[in-house]
């Protein structure tokens, strides 16, 4: 079983619309959940943390942690066509050598329709 | 401020040759992560420095890779010898804070270097 799971898409959705972006990890110990954002070319970007159970609302992104069901989404309302990117979702677990690791999904590729 | 920056930004190496990848952090930032990619693959852990200590190189994949922190400012990764395997895109991210249960602090990557090895 995959450590950090994303459908890898494309996912197409026309602008305005909402975009849903799902995650499911392995890990029950693992403790931060976090979304980037990365365009082709590019650096991840870091879009939202999220650290407990429930919503985490900023400005047009909404991430939601449900650990019991070991699941992390992302939704983007009014999805404008520069939110054309590949999502990463990464989870921070403790190494057990020393310090917290980022563990990735392999990134669900979003591309907003005009 | 200046971000992450990594040199080069794509290398092309022949199998069996030595490769150098070089991260210059953010000033101030005394973790320095590593992370790469391979083709279709996911980014992963490679280690991670606090300022010039590694803290943890639990992800390094074998004894062919060497990093360094000389004076816990830039980091380098050399890969010698090089072996097809090693393709991917290597990223350097680096954080002020080392996070307790509350994460690791908000990484910052680099754009990342691409190695092929023919």
């Amino acid at each position: 079983q995959k450590e950090v799971e994303q459908n890898s898409g494309p996912l197409s959705v026309p602008e305005g619309a909402i975009a849903s972006l799902n995650c499911t990890y392995s890990d029950r110990g693992s403790q931060s959940f976090f979304w980037y954002r990365q365009y082709s070319g590019k650096s991840p970007e870091l879009i939202m943390s999220i650290y407990s159970n429930g919503d985490k609302e900023d400005g047009r992104f909404t991430a939601q942690l449900n650990k019991a069901s070991q699941y992390v989404s992302l939704l983007i309302r009014d999805s404008q066509p520069s939110d054309s990117a590949t999502y990463l979702c990464a989870v921070a677990r403790w190494s057990g050598a020393g310090s917290y690791q980022l563990t990735f999904g392999k990134g669900t590729k979003l591309s907003v329709i005009p | 401020e200046a971000g992450v920056t990594q040199f080069p930004s794509h290398s092309v190496i022949e199998k069996g040759q030595t490769v150098t990848l070089r991260c210059d952090p953010i000033s101030g930032h005394d973790n320095l992560y590593w992370y790469r990619r391979v083709m279709g693959k996911e980014i992963k852990f490679l280690l991670h420095f606090v300022k010039e200590s590694k803290q943890d190189e639990s992800g390094m994949p074998n004894n062919r890779f060497l990093a360094e922190r000389t004076g816990g400012t830039y980091s380098t990764l050399k890969v010698q010898p090089a072996e097809l395997e090693d393709s991917g895109v290597y990223f350097c991210a680096s954080s002020q804070v080392e996070g307790g249960p509350r994460g690791t602090g908000e990484l910052f990557f680099g754009e990342g270097s691409r190695l092929t090895v023919l």
